[in-house]
Order: structure tokens, then sequence, then C-alpha cells
């Protein structure tokens, strides 16, 4: 089993719809939950992060953990055709050798 | 700042043949790290490396070589290319400290080996 799983879609939404985007994790270990958006041929660059449960909110995004679950989830609201990318998830653990376990990315179209 | 810098950012090689992807950042980071994306299996991490003159292997090191001289350079050394390492690197780098470091990645090495 991957530690950390992710629909990869691809996922095709109209312009300002709100968008889902979803892993799961095995590790309990995990404290540190980022999502990162990566342009085509470009390299990932980090969106958000969150530490341990709860929500976080940036704007049109809204990150939310739930480590009773082992669940972290991305809102984008309003969403836009400049959001079309590919967005990975990422874990970490404070005491793991300070790695970084992503998902293998979900792939968004926004069309206008 | 420039960042993460990898050169080159294409490069096609032949079977058995060796090269150098080069990676460089200028922020003073202490730990940087080698991954590969390939379709559907996300970014998988080489090698990593958390000072100058300590580094360590990550989930898929098989073929690959790397050194940490200075607190800038971390290259990644092919040692005799094969059709299975056709893939985009990324090299990324991160300070240590705090609870939290936010990672950064380069802009990617697209590597056909035919």
């Amino acid at each position: 089993q991957k530690e950390v799983e992710q629909d990869p879609g691809p996922l095709s939404v109209p312009e300002g719809a709100i968008v889902s985007l979803n892993c799961t994790y095995s590790n309990s270990a995990f404290q540190y939950f980022m999502w990162y958006r990566q342009y085509s041929r470009k390299g990932p660059e980090l969106l958000m992060y969150t530490y341990s449960s709860g929500n976080k909110e940036d704007g049109r995004f809204t990150a939310q953990v739930d480590k009773s679950s082992k669940y972290i989830s991305l809102f984008i609201r309003d969403s836009q055709p400049s959001d079309s990318a590919t967005y990975l998830c990422a874990m970490s653990a404070r005491f793991t050798g300070n790695q970084f376990y992503f998902g293998t990315g979900t792939s968004l179209t926004v069309i206008p | 700042n420039a960042g993460v810098t990898q050169t080159p950012k294409f490069q096609v090689l032949k079977t058995g043949q060796s090269m150098t992807l080069q990676c460089a950042q200028d922020m003073n980071h202490e730990y940087m790290s080698w991954y590969r994306q390939d379709p559907g299996m996300g970014l998988r991490l080489i090698h990593y490396s958390v000072g100058a003159g300590i580094t360590d292997q990550g989930e898929v090191p098989n073929g690959y070589n790397v050194s940490r001289s200075t607190t800038e350079d971390f290259p990644l050394r092919l040692l005799s290319a094969a059709p299975s390492q056709t893939s985009v690197y990324f090299c990324a780098s991160r300070s240590t400290g705090g609870l939290y470091n936010e990672q950064f990645f380069g802009p990617g090495t697209r590597l056909t080996v035919l």
C-alpha cells in the first residue's frame, strides 16, 4: 500500500465551479500536510500547508485535514481557467528523515 | 535570488551513456533532494542530503549517484543510462530549522533514454 493515495483524475469543471480534491494516507505519524500546484512543464510550487487537523483558508482555497480518517482535502471556490494545473498533495512527519511523501497528483481543467 | 536552478532543461541519451544533472540553490538551504516524476507514479525520492558531505538514499536510488561537496550544489549522476530512467527530474531544497519549512522545486530536467 502506498503511503499516500490520490485520485489522478482528470477532473474537468466549468468556470465558477467549486472543486474538491482529496488524498488519503496510511501513516498516522504524518503531521504536516501540503498542497502543491504544478503547471504544465513546470516544477511544483507550494499552494498551502496545514499542521495537524483542522481547516486553513487562503483566498479561494481551503485546506482541510481529518487525521482521524487519514483524509485531506483542498477546496477551490469560484474556479478560474488559471487554476488549470495538476494538484499534488504531500505529507511529512517531523521525525522521518525530513522526507516528504507525495500523492500522484490530480489533473484539473477549468473550462471558460 | 534565483532559487533552485537545474541544467540542462532537456537531454537525450543513448542506453549505456552517463551524464550528470546539475542542481544549485542560492538560499543557503541545508536539505536538498532529487525526485523523478513519472505518469501515474507521482514524485518519487531518489536521493537526499541534509548538509554538505551527507547524503542518503530515497525510495528509488538504483542507477543514480549523488554527492554534496558544497551547500549550494547537489548533482545527480546517471552511471549507465537505461530506458527506464526516462523521466522528468526535479531538484528541491529547503531549510531544516524550525517546525516546518517550505520546499522549493527547480524547473525540472526532461530526460529521454533511447
